[in-house]
């Protein structure tokens, strides 16, 4: 069973705009990742926020976590076209449980010049 | 370094048929994981290990097996094809005891279609 949902499933925006995508899990976690796909290529981390931790940048990244409602978002500012991409969220339940992560179905990014 | 290796990158299969893919990492990562993807799904985890010798089902780990004989490699055999096994499989690495912590480092896929 997945433990993330990303919502929107897909995402068309104009290079500048700003892009955000949401995930909502069902359980607990230790940590929550973001990672990028290109076409036919493998995922690349992105970025971690632990639970203790409301928000949290990276270059144009910026990732917000609220526990309560289960649900983190990610955020890219000033969109170019290499973000074309999909888009995964991972949660890690348990403190020694690395590399067995959960993922989302991901949410497709298309950005147009 | 070359980080995680998978091959082949593609393969089509007979029903029945058996086959290894293979999975390499030169970063002295402990952990190792195969994960299938397929439409709409996002990944699902088929097996991971901790460590040589260890290894651990995931969520879909029927119709295939695993074992860990050294740190490097990480191969995923499927026993016996079946259609429901077409899918794209992905290796990945992660080390808690490094800088590189939780996150895990992916291969390029192996796309696997079964006839």
């Amino acid at each position: 069973s997945q433990q993330g949902e990303e919502d929107p499933q897909a995402l068309s925006i104009q290079e500048g705009e700003n892009a955000t995508m949401n995930c909502s899990y069902k359980t607990s976690i230790n940590n929550l990742q973001w990672y990028r796909q290109n076409s036919g290529r493998g995922l690349v981390h992105l970025i971690l926020i632990r639970s203790n931790e409301r928000e949290k940048h990276s270059g144009r990244l910026r990732v917000t976590l609220d526990t309560s409602k289960k649900s983190s978002s990610l955020l890219i500012t000033a969109s170019r076209a290499a973000d074309t991409a999909s888009y995964f969220c991972a949660t890690d339940a348990r403190t020694d449980s690395w590399g067995k992560l959960q993922f989302g179905a991901g949410t497709q990014v298309v950005v147009t010049p | 370094n070359a980080g995680v290796t998978q091959t082949p990158k593609f393969q089509v299969l007979k029903t029945g048929q058996s086959m290894t893919l293979q999975c390499a990492q030169d970063m002295n990562h402990e952990y190792m994981s195969w994960y299938r993807q397929d439409p709409g799904m996002g990944l699902r985890l088929i097996h991971y290990s901790v460590g040589a010798g260890i290894t651990d089902q995931g969520e879909v780990p029927n119709g295939y097996n695993v074992s860990r004989s050294t740190t490097e490699d990480f191969p995923l055999r499927l026993l016996s094809a079946a259609p429901s096994q077409t899918s794209v499989y992905f290796c990945a690495s992660s080390s808690p005891s490094t800088g590189a912590g939780e996150k895990l480092f992916f291969g390029s896929g192996t796309q696997l279609s079964v006839l």
